[in-house]
């Protein structure tokens, strides 16, 4: 069974850091894309980052980049996502997904691990 | 502000169609860039419905489709269940970036 979970998130500080993990199992995790989405309470999806299944290409909404930092290790069949000088405007519930190639759709999507910017 | 523009909401009784609008521009949609759609029920995580703009995952049923035209997509949902009750997303591709639009709630009446 695909399987992706998330783990790292919790409360922390305005100007704060965090980083994010995602495990992956029950495919082959060297060979797809991986993304990260989040959604602010209420709110709807957006769009954090994505990354190639070499790390060859890597991409950022505009909210996040130079702040955000995605990575992956195929070895370990892992995801990140190394946030930096947290916003309150960063809180959210972050998902990652897979994707069969950066351009293509998420499926399927980790269950989601909660992140709260608050002093 | 959502790149991609749906109706806030939409309902319908059961046993009836309803459908779901997803608006663009030449930027993304109308680019020729594929439309994706997800449903997401009430606290849980988003799940694919429809890929590449009419393309149902396995397990979906036939009561959902896609299409696509020009730099608009649409969801509909046919035979419509309390089960639908739902938060629909649609998605494309713009500029090296991710778009998804502002969601839309469907309420069975």
């Amino acid at each position: 069974e695909v399987q992706l979970v998330e783990s790292g998130g919790g409360l922390v500080k305005p100007g704060g850091s965090l980083r994010l993990s995602c495990a992956a199992s029950g495919f082959t995790f060297s060979s797809y894309s991986m993304n990260w989405v989040r959604q602010a309470p209420g709110k709807g999806l957006e769009w954090v980052s994505s990354i190639s299944s070499s790390s060859s290409y890597i991409y950022y909404a505009d909210s996040v980049k130079g702040r955000f930092t995605i990575s992956r290790d195929n070895a370990k069949n892992s995801l990140y996502l190394q946030m930096n000088s947290l916003r309150a405007e960063d809180t959210a519930v972050y998902y990652c997904a897979r994707s069969p190639t950066v351009t293509d759709w998420f499926d399927p999507w980790g269950q989601g691990t909660l992140v709260t910017v608050s002093s | 502000q959502s790149v991609l523009t749906q109706p806030p909401s939409v309902s319908g009784a059961p046993g009836q169609r309803v459908t779901i609008s997803c608006t663009g521009s030449s930027s993304n949609i109308g680019a020729g860039y594929d439309v994706h759609w997800y449903q997401q029920l009430p606290g849980t995580a988003p799940k694919l419905l429809i890929y590449g703009n009419s393309n149902r995952p396995s397990g979906v049923p036939d009561r959902f489709s896609g299409s696509k035209s020009g730099t608009s997509a649409s969801l509909a949902i046919t035979g419509l269940q309390a089960e639908d009750e739902a938060d629909y997303y649609c998605q494309s591709y713009d500029s090296s970036r991710w778009v998804f639009g502002g969601g839309t709630k469907l309420t069975v009446l």
